[in-house]
């Protein structure tokens, strides 16, 4: 079946630390993948994605590459703000069917 | 910029009483779907359809919950009767086709006393 693992939280990083968060899949097939944040009070927003093996999404300073032979998606950011303090899903998408699957969420904080 | 609504942002009710929720999804898209968000289960698909079809509604509880679309500009959630245990944010979400990327809306958040 398809499914999404990432890591637990909550995290607590200092502002300008490097940031990783790592996610895992299982899927048949050749999924899509993507990142979601939600900041408080908000609905979820595409942070990132990646439609095939070896693909790496980037946006706002955020990477993440598609790695087939690892089945892992992992978020990643150099240099983290105060203003990235948000909830991070991984979420993968079949290449059949129109469900998506989203992982449990990674609460983010960094602090001054 | 193209969003998706939803209404109403916020709702308290008496624990009986009918929720109706709404939700506009992105002109053309023709995916929708609906999330409940809680602190104790994360987020869960409860329904989603396709071209105004329900294709999965196995998230729901079926015998207080409905999820329609009455038309492609309207998807509606209901829940008759409401009970405390239903208190959570609410989410519909669109998108274009299988594969591409959900565009959330902001949530309802329902307390059910």
């Amino acid at each position: 079946g398809n499914s999404v693992t990432q890591m637990e939280g909550p995290v607590t990083l200092s502002e300008e630390a490097f940031l990783t968060i790592n996610c895992t899949y299982t899927a048949t097939g050749y999924p899509s993948l993507f990142w979601y944040v939600q900041y408080p009070g908000e609905g979820l927003q595409l942070l990132l994605k990646a439609t095939k093996a070896d693909d790496k999404g980037s946006n706002k300073g955020f990477e993440a590459t598609y790695r087939k032979e690892t089945t892992s998606f992992h978020l990643e950011k150099g240099s983290v703000q105060v203003s990235d303090s948000a909830v991070y899903f991984c979420a993968l998408s079949p290449n059949t069917g129109n469900q998506f699957y989203f992982g449990t969420g990674t609460s983010l904080t960094v602090i001054p | 910029d193209a969003r998706v609504t939803q209404t109403p942002r916020h709702k308290v009710t008496e624990m009986g009483q009918e929720v109706t929720m709404r939700c506009q999804p992105i002109l053309g898209h023709n995916t929708v779907f609906w999330y409940r968000q809680t602190m104790m289960q994360g987020l869960e698909l409860l329904a989603y359809f396709r071209n105004r079809a329900p294709l999965d509604d196995s998230g729901m509880p079926k015998d207080r919950f409905s999820a329609e679309m009455p038309d492609a500009t309207l998807a509606t959630l209901k829940i008759q009767p409401s009970e405390p245990r239903d208190s959570a944010v609410y989410f519909c979400a669109s998108g274009l086709e299988p594969q591409e990327t959900q565009y959330f809306g902001p949530g309802t958040r329902l307390l059910v006393l």
